[in-house]
């Protein structure tokens, strides 16, 4: 079993959609939680990065961690075609930087006019 | 400047030649890191770098050579490479401190191939 479980999609939307995009995960240790964009043959881009459990919502977007139940999400609201890419999410136990990340496999979206 | 820059942007190499992969950030951050990443599949890590000492290698061969010249600069060697080898190398820059935010913030990337 991988540490951190992603739906690899493709998920197509229509524009204007609510998008829910998540994550499991086995390792308990897990503290620090983050999304990444990714478009292709470009850079991941962060987009969201939270500590423990709970939400965060920047513009049209929103992450929630549950802790208890080793799952977390990202909503977009109002998804555009420009919100198509694919997304990834990341955890690691530790702050401090210098420390290692574990990805999730990504999952693709498609958001269509 | 809150951006990590990577040159070049595409290289190709034959498996008996010598290159070299670039990375600078202006952010301040001491921590630097190196990845690979394979079509449609995650970022894997290679090489961290804490305060310009190598502090993690993940069991990478020794044909990838990184090296970390000061705090802005990141290189990665490269030498008698194989065409499994190809991919997308990303570099990554983060804070090092004791705060909870020491966010990774990721390069554009070199798109490598080798013949």
């Amino acid at each position: 079993q991988k540490e951190v479980e992603q739906d690899p999609g493709p998920l197509s939307v229509p524009e204007g959609a609510i998008v829910s995009l998540n994550c499991t995960y086995s390792n308990s240790a897990f503290q620090y939680f983050m999304w990444y964009r990714q478009y292709s043959r470009k850079g991941p881009e962060l987009l969201m990065y939270t500590y423990s459990s709970g939400n965060k919502e920047d513009g049209r977007f929103t992450a929630q961690v549950d802790k208890s139940s080793k799952y977390i999400s990202l909503f977009i609201r109002d998804s555009q075609p420009s919100d198509s890419a694919t997304y990834l999410c990341a955890m690691s136990p530790f702050t401090g930087g210098g420390n290692k990340l574990t990805f999730g496999t990504g999952t693709q979206l498609k958001v269509e006019l | 400047d809150t951006e990590v820059t990577q040159t070049p942007k595409h290289l190709v190499m034959g498996m008996t030649n010598k290159k070299s992969l670039k990375c600078e950030q202006h952010m301040g951050h001491r921590a630097m890191y190196w990845y690979k990443q394979k079509a449609k599949k995650p970022p894997e890590l290679m090489f961290v770098y804490s305060y310009e000492k190598l502090s993690i290698n993940e069991s990478v061969p020794s044909r990838f050579s990184p090296e970390c010249p000061n705090s802005s600069l990141l290189n990665l060697h490269l030498h008698a490479l194989q065409p499994e080898d190809s991919a997308l190398y990303l570099c990554a820059s983060s804070r090092k401190t004791r705060s909870s935010y020491n966010e990774q913030f990721f390069g554009p990337g070199t798109r490598l191939t080798v013949l």
